[in-house]
């Protein structure tokens, strides 16, 4: 099966830009985790969609992030305005039960400058 | 609260040598413990989990990890390092009813032929 795809790999954007991640997750994954790492941090929870809703959105850090899955399966991230410390790798995991047997994508490098 | 430390940023060891990258965590709660490893330009791919069985686990690839609840550790082992095994490694806790995973800042293992 395919697994979870994020676009674009790396982007590199200036101070007050806007950016939007998307990814595609497992098909059939009702469950979509959008975590981030920030530079020499750990990896973060930011939120979790069960299909198109917002289950849990406690570890969005302000509300220039906005996350939307349209129609329950693939999401954006969108950055707006971009500030130099949203710089990171932003990772979309998928699961099909909640909080169990996440798989990965391979994250977006964000580069703020 | 919960946290993970990870003791070492970096590891080096011999290929053909044994693997050691350590693991504390704190939970309030039983939690589900695990070993991600991320390999340059790919995704976080799941080595082992802990969920309250057997408390030596064996992963993918030869690592195994044991969970101590008396040291709140979870070490990850391996008995002779080959050079596919570079990488960054993440240890990773759940706590019972979280939302979310809870990330050490990883370990990045290099292996010398």
């Amino acid at each position: 099966e395919a697994g979870v795809t994020q676009f674009p790999s790396h982007s590199v954007i200036e101070k007050g830009q806007t950016v939007t991640l998307r990814c595609d997750p497992i098909s059939g994954h009702d469950n979509l985790y959008w975590y981030r790492r920030v530079m020499g941090k750990e990896i973060k929870f930011l939120l979790h969609f069960v299909k198109e809703s917002k289950q849990d959105e406690s570890g969005m850090p302000n509300n220039r992030f906005l996350a939307e899955r349209t129609g329950g399966t693939y999401s954006t991230l969108k950055v707006q305005p971009a500030e130099l410390e949203d710089s990171g790798v932003y990772f979309c995991a998928s699961s099909q039960v909640a909080h169990y047997g996440y798989t990965f994508g391979s994250g977006t490098r964000l580069t703020v400058v | 609260a919960q946290s993970v430390t990870q003791l070492d940023s970096h590891v080096s060891v011999s290929e053909g040598t044994p693997v050691l990258l350590r693991c504390n965590y704190s939970s309030s709660y039983s939690p589900s413990l695990f070993w991600y490893v991320q390999h340059p330009n790919k995704g976080l791919q799941l080595l082992l989990k802990y969920t309250s069985a057997a408390t030596l686990v064996k992963g993918i690839n030869g690592f195994e990890a044991e969970f101590k609840k008396s040291e709140t550790s979870f070490h990850l082992t391996k008995p002779s390092a080959h050079m596919s095994d570079a990488a960054e490694y993440f240890c990773v806790v759940n706590p019972t009813g979280a939302n979310n995973l809870f990330f050490g800042t990883g370990t990045r293992l290099t292996v010398i032929p």
